[in-house]
């Protein structure tokens, strides 16, 4: 089983659609929950870091953090065609030691908005 | 531009040939983190190093691999007699390391294929 599942998709939606892409994980050390955006042939791109439980909005942007159900999410309001990527959530613990700088990541949702 | 930078973009090289990939953190950054995307997977934590100092190596290949991030100069990751297998887009990642290694950076990345 691998720590982090992520529905790989694709997902498809109309323009002004509310995305939501979720991650599972296994590893309850996890304390710091990512998600990144990556656009073809480019590097990741951190949009969002949640600590611990809880919900945190970053305009179109919401994260949530659910540790009693070791289930992360990622909205998107309003979608935009420039949203279109590959969104990938990834964790750390801070557990300390020498694993403390590992991020793990999920296997990535890839997202198309169409106009 | 003041991000983590990369290079080359892009490295050909010939089975059993050697490939050196390097990356430069982004300003005021020193801990470097290294890591793989193959087709069709997610990104692979590989190596974190500190200058002069490496501190998690437990995603390298146990052959063939090896990273440095001397006290001048970038960071290195080196694959001795390259094969097809190692055919990957090579991440560099940066962070203020500590309390905030969960906040890492991105570069552009450098995409190895092996011919």
């Amino acid at each position: 089983q691998k720590e982090v599942e992520q529905d790989p998709g694709p997902l498809s939606v109309p323009e002004g659609a509310i995305v939501s892409l979720n991650c599972t994980y296994s590893n309850s050390a996890f304390q710091y929950f990512m998600w990144y955006r990556q656009y073809s042939r480019k590097g990741p791109e951190l949009l969002m870091y949640t600590y611990s439980s809880g919900n945190k909005e970053d305009g179109r942007f919401t994260a949530q953090v659910d540790k009693s159900s070791k289930y992360i999410s990622l909205f998107i309001r309003d979608s935009q065609p420039s949203d279109s990527a590959t969104y990938l959530c990834a964790m750390i613990s801070n557990a300390g030691g020498t694993s403390y700088g590992k991020l793990t990541f999920g296997q990535g949702t890839i997202l198309t908005v169409h106009p | 531009n003041a991000g983590v930078m990369q290079n080359p973009r892009h490295l050909v090289r010939r089975r059993g040939q050697e490939a050196r990939l390097r990356c430069s953190p982004m300003k005021g950054h020193s801990h470097v983190y290294w890591y793989r995307q193959l087709p069709e997977e997610g990104l692979k934590f590989m190596v974190y190093l500190q200058k002069e100092n490496i501190i998690d190596e437990s995603g390298m290949p146990k052959e063939r691999f090896s990273a440095e991030f001397p006290k001048e100069g970038p960071s290195i990751l080196r694959i001795q007699q390259v094969v097809r297998g190692d055919s990957a887009a090579y991440f560099c990642a940066s962070s203020s390391g500590g309390d905030w290694a969960y906040e890492q950076y991105f570069g552009p990345g450098t995409r190895l294929t092996v011919t």
